[in-house]
């Protein structure tokens, strides 16, 4: 299983807010950046959100990340069908000197 | 804007050594980090390994005995090598450029990925 975890599913529907979490510990999310990656149906992950709560050029601010602790969150307001993707957290492990991912949340929109 | 592309043998043998590079338009390879990463089935998104614009390298434990990352920068790509492969090293393998090193996971631009099947 995976260093961090995150629930298997999440779902919503058009327009509503919906967040997904991402568990980790003092040696990772609790000590480092946390990043959280979209992957599209069949298509490459791509980067959403880095260093905890910063959207690169060209991501919606309908996307925002957010850290406490040892834990994370990624929130998405005005959902839309095409954000119907899995979604990764990452981060770096001090202890395990090692990159990190959770196991994925895949959101379904409704 | 860069683009990366995956090339490399689909189908390797198993305990053979699987080679993949990435060729790295729009951008000079010599700027940047570069990473690799791979996707499968039975483990989701593990990180392989990285090399530095310095040219040093850092690689997962759990890989590090059997991988080596090097940049040929005449040619403006980086591979990867990954020896005595099994079964479990079957996956999609990305390529990115990787914005921020030790201590981070920060991944801003993938290639496409190409699936290697090792075969008994």
């Amino acid at each position: 299983q995976s260093v961090l975890t995150q629930p298997p599913s999440a779902s919503g529907t058009p327009g509503q807010r919906v967040t997904m979490s991402c568990f980790g510990s003092s040696s990772n999310i609790g000590s480092n950046y946390v990043f959280w990656y979209q992957q599209l149906p069949g298509m490459a992950p791509k980067l959403l959100i880095y260093r905890n709560d910063q959207r690169p050029s060209g991501v919606p601010d309908r996307f925002s990340g957010s850290k406490s602790g040892t834990s994370a969150s990624l929130a998405i307001s005005g959902l839309r069908s095409e954000d119907e993707a899995d979604y990764y957290c990452a981060a770096w492990d001090d202890s395990l000197s090692d990159g990190v991912f959770g196991g994925g949340t895949k959101l379904t929109v409704l | 804007q860069v683009q990366l592309q995956e090339s490399g043998a689909g189908l390797v043998k198993s305990l053979e050594t699987l080679s993949l590079t990435c060729t790295v338009s729009g951008g000079s390879i010599s700027s940047y980090h570069w990473s690799w990463i791979r996707q499968s089935a039975g483990k989701g998104l593990e990180w392989i390994g990285r090399i530095y614009t310095s040219g040093s390298t850092n690689y997962s434990p759990s890989l590090k005995s059997r991988v080596s990352i090097s940049v040929d920068t005449s040619k403006n790509h980086f591979s990867l090598r990954l020896n005595s492969v099994t079964a479990a090293d079957t996956a999609v393998y990305y390529c990115a450029r990787d914005r921020g090193g030790w201590g981070e996971v920060w991944f801003e631009s993938w290639g496409q990925g190409t699936l290697v099947t090792v075969s008994s």
